[in-house]
């Protein structure tokens, strides 16, 4: 079945530093992935739908340079927190789907704390 | 605007034990709906998803559910738990049928299945 997959599973870093959260597709293509913010006990959020070879599409209150969203291929799209501080500590999950038609199949998180 | 309102955000069960998890929805639109489950420290697994035709769902691991569109509900059942159902799940909505697309996550139920 489709998979899709998450590096790092966990990461931690000292606060002001950036880190890349990768996601991707390994037996489909997916022209859409979806990055999700999960705070503990709590629901997943979306932050915002990737699109290939395009901008991504932000919800509102999440703040577009602080969460580069970048899709360079149809496989891979990166979620980079930049000068990251301890309140961007949190899960972040990605999902993406073959198709319209088709279910979404979510990445196994990232888990980031920054200290 | 679409919201997902799962009322327990905890449910302690015994094991071989029913259980029934509770999802209210609104939307201005036709809906879409779906239950996830997620393991400790993983992404979510689709349990089942209803897009049209028979109220009544059958999904994976012997979970059900049922919509009803008078009480905008979309209440997820088990007749027998098991100790591996132990997880957080998780209602969602969409207002597109193929879920691979945006989804808006209800708060989430954690199922804790004694011995």
């Amino acid at each position: 079945g489709a998979v899709v997959s998450q590096h790092p599973s966990w990461v931690i870093c000292k606060s002001g530093t950036s880190v890349k959260i990768e996601c991707r597709s390994l037996d489909f293509q997916a022209t859409t992935m979806f990055w999700y913010r999960q705070f503990p006990k709590q629901s997943l959020m979306l932050m915002a739908t990737s699109n290939e070879g395009s901008k991504a599409t932000y919800e509102q209150g999440v703040e577009k340079d602080k969460f580069l969203i970048n899709h360079a291929s149809l496989t891979l799209s990166t979620l980079t927190v930049t000068s990251a501080h301890p309140e961007d500590s949190s899960f972040y999950i990605c999902s993406a789907s073959p198709g319209r038609d088709s279910p979404l199949h979510f990445g196994n998180g990232t888990r980031l704390t920054v200290t | 605007a679409q919201s997902v309102t799962q009322l327990d955000s905890q449910v302690p069960v015994f094991e071989e034990a029913p259980v029934e998890l509770r999802c209210n929805y609104s939307s201005s639109v036709s809906v879409y709906l779906f239950w996830y489950v997620q393991y400790p420290n993983q992404g979510l697994q689709l349990l089942l998803k209803y897009l049209s035709g028979s109220t009544l769902v059958k999904g994976i691991n012997g979970f059900e559910a049922e919509f009803n569109k008078s009480q905008t509900s979309f209440h997820l059942r088990k007749p027998s738990v098991h100790i591996s159902d132990t997880a957080e799940y998780f209602c969602a909505v969409s207002d597109e049928p193929a879920a691979g697309n945006k989804l808006t996550f209800g708060g989430g139920t954690r199922v804790l299945v004694k011995p």
